[in-house]
């Protein structure tokens, strides 16, 4: 079975600049949640989507948002960049939304913000 | 009361010795608390998991202890091996929903 993929892993933009990050689940699996990963802040959660709905949210600015399709794969788009953006994002898979299930994380994407 | 604190930063065990990682929380309405372990370049992964309702999980070498009136619990790795260096993630959740990770632990295992 595939892992979670996420594209592109690596990105480098400009301050101001937008960008777009997706995540393709497990097979099967309908929840997608994604966090932020900085040396400093560890990792932090985002957001999470099932059957196409933002289910939870964390405590990052209204430029950081996301969808999920019909087909679970998610994008997530940051606008207006800020050099703290830079960051290794992660999206992580499970079955269905909380209930204690396994998180499936994928291999992040690298931004980085110049 | 939303933070899981995490300790130590970094450590060094030797080969064969037990490496421990504690980890503390505020929130009581936590009720799942997962351990990931990361290796550079990779997501984390799920490593062991444990409710409240047990004071100890055990799968192979890597057991927690849970201490629910302390609010804390632990990692413990037996016989750390060089492959076991990776950084720790402790984290804590409610119904497995908005998972609250720790700072992490970097671990190294000297051969």
């Amino acid at each position: 079975k595939a892992g979670v993929t996420q594209t592109p892993r690596y990105l480098i933009k400009t301050r101001g600049q937008q960008v777009t990050l997706s995540c393709s689940p497990i097979s099967g699996h309908r929840s997608v949640s994604w966090y932020q990963q900085t040396p400093g802040q560890g990792l932090q959660f985002l957001f999470e989507y099932f059957s196409e709905t933002q289910r939870n949210k964390g405590n990052f600015p209204g430029r950081f948002s996301g969808r999920q399709f019909s087909n679970s794969r998610s994008e997530m788009n940051v606008s207006t960049l800020e050099l703290g953006d830079s960051a290794l994002y992660l999206c992580a898979s499970s079955l269905v939304a909380g209930v204690y299930n396994e998180q499936f994380f994928g291999p992040g994407t690298r931004l980085t913000v110049l | 009361q939303q933070q899981v604190k995490q300790s130590p930063q970094s450590l060094i065990v030797q080969k064969g010795g037990i490496s421990i990682i504690n980890c503390a929380y505020e929130n009581t309405a936590f009720d799942y608390f997962p351990w990931y372990q990361q290796f550079p370049g990779k997501g984390p992964a799920l490593l062991i998991a444990i409710r409240p309702d047990v004071s100890e999980k055990k799968e192979g070498r890597f057991t927690i202890s849970f201490n629910k009136s302390a609010k804390q619990f632990s990692l413990h790795i037996m016989d750390s091996q060089p492959g076991d260096s990776a950084t720790y993630f402790c984290a804590a959740s409610t119904g497995g929903f908005k998972t609250i990770f720790g700072a992490g632990t970097r671990l190294f295992v000297k051969a």
